[in-house]
């Protein structure tokens, strides 16, 4: 079953302009990440948010998450040409364990330079 | 990378033959999990391991089943393989705590 819905399903800026991507789940979850993936390539961490936070930093990344609309958001700020890739948001199922993760579907990134 | 290796990277098979991927890792984690990507599902657990000989079901467990003899090891077997098999699939392992999840990098398998 799909638990993170990602909006937009694709996303087209320029280099220097922002990015933003919104992820919506159904579930309570514990904690929720972020995982970048490069074409062809696995998926790469990075960030996760615990349910009782509600902002995380991460160099030009920006998480936040609400926990009582259930939806996160993910900023990029001053986006690169290598920021081109698909995004995933990820949620555990409740479990406690961060490896069993339900992922959204992604949103596409292009960033032209 | 993390240290997770997946063989093989490519392959084709027939409908109906057994197919086995492999996955390794040379990070010493507890836990390894197989997950498939597909256009329109994103990825989806197949199966995970928690430790030697330690292994449960995951979404989408139908079809395919897995063994861990190693810690190093996590194989995934097809028996029969099905053309609703084709697609890609990913290994992950996660050290303890929150830690996240490290990928590999991958095998694209296409049942004909």
């Amino acid at each position: 079953s799909q638990q993170g819905e990602e909006d937009p399903q694709a996303l087209s800026i320029q280099e220097g302009e922002n990015a933003t991507m919104n992820c919506s789940y159904k579930t309570s979850i514990n904690n929720l990440q972020w995982y970048r993936q490069n074409s062809g390539r696995g998926l790469v961490h990075l960030i996760l948010i615990r349910s009782n936070e509600r902002e995380k930093h991460s160099g030009r990344l920006r998480v936040t998450l609400d926990t009582s609309k259930k939806s996160s958001s993910l900023l990029i700020t001053a986006s690169r040409a290598a920021d081109t890739a698909s995004y995933f948001c990820a949620t555990d199922d409740g479990s406690g364990n961060t490896g069993k993760l339900i992922f959204g579907q992604g949103t596409t990134l292009q960033v032209k330079p | 990378d993390a240290g997770i290796t997946q063989s093989p990277r490519h392959k084709v098979t027939e409908t109906g033959t057994p197919v086995t991927l492999r996955c390794h890792q040379t990070e010493n984690h507890r836990y390894m999990y197989w997950y498939r990507q597909d256009p329109g599902h994103g990825l989806r657990l197949i199966h995970y391991s928690y430790g030697v000989k330690d292994t449960d079901k995951g979404e989408v467990s139908d079809g395919y089943s897995v063994s861990r003899s190693k810690t190093e090891d996590f194989l995934l077997t097809l028996e029969s393989a099905t053309s609703s098999q084709t697609s890609v699939y990913f290994c992950a392992i996660r050290g303890r705590g929150e830690s996240p999840l490290h990928f590999g990098n991958g095998t694209r398998l296409t049942v004909t």
